[in-house]
């Protein structure tokens, strides 16, 4: 059974701390993905990387980054966590060149920043 | 199922009746469509796509409509169970570097035994 594992199901930081959250998947896929979900809002895309070492900005890439030093591991981190960064956090992955539909979502990480 | 804000449209049918979906997406060019379920406590799972040569396609149980010239998307679930009750999400490709999603603010469905 494919999956994309998220380190976290729930986390609560403080604001100002840095925070790391974890994504790791065993199907050797080539992309991955960091959203974060907010109702009503949908997942909107926040960084991807479509190889080792590579990322690409998403639509809401500003108080974030990311780090892809292995394939099978992407790392989301907020810089200086504030309250507005409270969301669910989710992670996918997909082979280079597989439509979206290929996509394996992780369960999410739902952060809390107080 | 398109993105309004904070508020979660929310869908309530009966046990065994079809249900339809509605989104609407903003991307003439976008190329290619796809409805993802997400339960409780999970992440979206795939549930069927489209292209946009088509405007029809059919899964088990479930029907996806697509109509270009509105550009509106629909899911169509027969009989729906309750094993059905989750958020529907639809999103659109457009084809992008890295195949980048952009999914709408999502429906809730509830199903009434």
């Amino acid at each position: 059974d494919v999956k994309v594992t998220q380190s976290s199901r729930y986390l609560v930081k403080r604001t100002g701390e840095k925070v790391f959250l974890e994504c790791v998947q065993d199907m050797d896929h080539e992309n991955m993905f960091w959203y974060r979900q907010d109702p009503g809002l949908g997942l909107r895309l926040i960084y991807f990387s479509y190889d080792v070492k590579m990322k690409e900005k998403g639509d809401i890439p500003e108080g974030y980054s990311v780090s892809r030093e292995k394939k099978e591991r992407f790392s989301l981190i907020l810089e200086s966590a504030s309250t507005n960064q409270t969301s669910m956090y989710l992670c996918a992955s997909g082979r280079r060149g597989a439509r979206a539909g290929g996509y394996t979502f992780g369960s999410g990480t739902r952060l809390t920043v107080v | 199922g398109e993105s309004v804000g904070l508020h979660l449209p929310t869908l309530s049918v009966q046990e065994g009746d079809n249900s339809i979906i509605n989104c609407a997406y903003s991307n003439s060019a976008s190329d290619y469509f796809i409805w993802y379920k997400q339960e409780s406590g999970k992440g979206p799972q795939f549930i069927i796509d489209i292209r946009s040569n088509m405007d029809k396609r059919q899964g088990q149980r479930v029907t996806v409509l697509l109509n270009k010239t509105v550009k509106h998307l629909s899911l169509q679930i027969a009989a729906t169970q309750p094993g059905d009750s989750a958020v529907y999400f639809c999103a659109e490709n457009k084809g992008a570097a890295g195949n980048k999603l952009t999914f709408g603010g999502g429906t809730r469905v509830l199903v009434k035994p």
